[in-house]
């Protein structure tokens, strides 16, 4: 079993639409990222966060320690989101806690 | 997110050739990561390295992988005789401080396709 869980793996919204997309982990982490990547394209970091919330534009990411859970949404979904989006926790490990491990991601398609 | 550069973006290898994967930090960062992305697969971490230094590299496969951070110059990552299972994304992040304290960056990726 993946130490990190996305869900879902696929999602096709209309624009507009309101978007979750989930991240469970079984282990102790000391941080959590939302990553984008465009098809072919790089890996853009979205968020960082241990704790709480944090928004930036349409975007907003929370976590729940205690429920070892995580969630990314997007407002007002557009065509432009369509990305494949990562989740990676870095492992509450002593002293190699600089290791991510990631999300198989999740694609999400915005359709016009 | 223009700091980190990587070269080739793509690379085509005949089976048994090297490849050279270079990665150029960001401005004034000395702590370099690389990821491999197999294709269907979640990113997985490589290797760890500060300038000179190799911190971790629990993740390169035990042969044919090498990597490097010289004092001057990028990050090369260095596979030797590749296969086809090489083919994947290589990913190169680097951060200004230990990760655990700092955020990470990553570059656009070296696409390695082995024929």
């Amino acid at each position: 079993k993946n130490e990190v869980e996305q869900s879902p793996q696929n999602l096709t919204a209309q624009e507009g639409e309101f978007i979750t997309i989930n991240c469970s982990y079984s282990v102790g982490i000391s941080a959590l990222h939302w990553l984008q990547q465009h098809p072919g394209g790089g890996i853009v970091s979205l968020f960082m966060l241990s704790s709480g919330k944090k928004k930036h534009g349409r975007l907003i990411a929370t976590i729940n320690i205690q429920e070892k859970h995580s969630s990314l949404h997007i407002t007002a979904s557009h065509p432009r989101d369509s990305a494949v989006y990562i989740c990676a926790v870095r492992l509450w490990s002593g002293g190699s806690n600089y290791k991510l491990t990631f999300g198989k991601g999740t694609l999400l398609t915005v359709n016009p | 997110n223009a700091g980190v550069m990587q070269n080739p973006r793509h690379l085509v290898r005949r089976r048994g050739q090297e490849a050279r994967l270079r990665c150029s930090p960001m401005k004034g960062h000395s702590h370099v990561y690389w990821y491999r992305q197999l294709p269907e697969e979640g990113l997985k971490f490589m290797v760890y390295l500060q300038k000179e230094n190799i911190i971790d590299e629990s993740g390169m496969p035990k042969e044919r992988f090498s990597a490097e951070f010289p004092k001057e110059g990028p990050s090369i990552l260095r596979i030797q005789q590749v296969v086809r299972g090489d083919s994947a994304a290589y990913f190169c992040a680097s951060s200004a401080g230990e990760l655990r304290d700092t955020e990470a960056f990553f570059g656009q990726g070296t696409r390695l396709t082995v024929v």
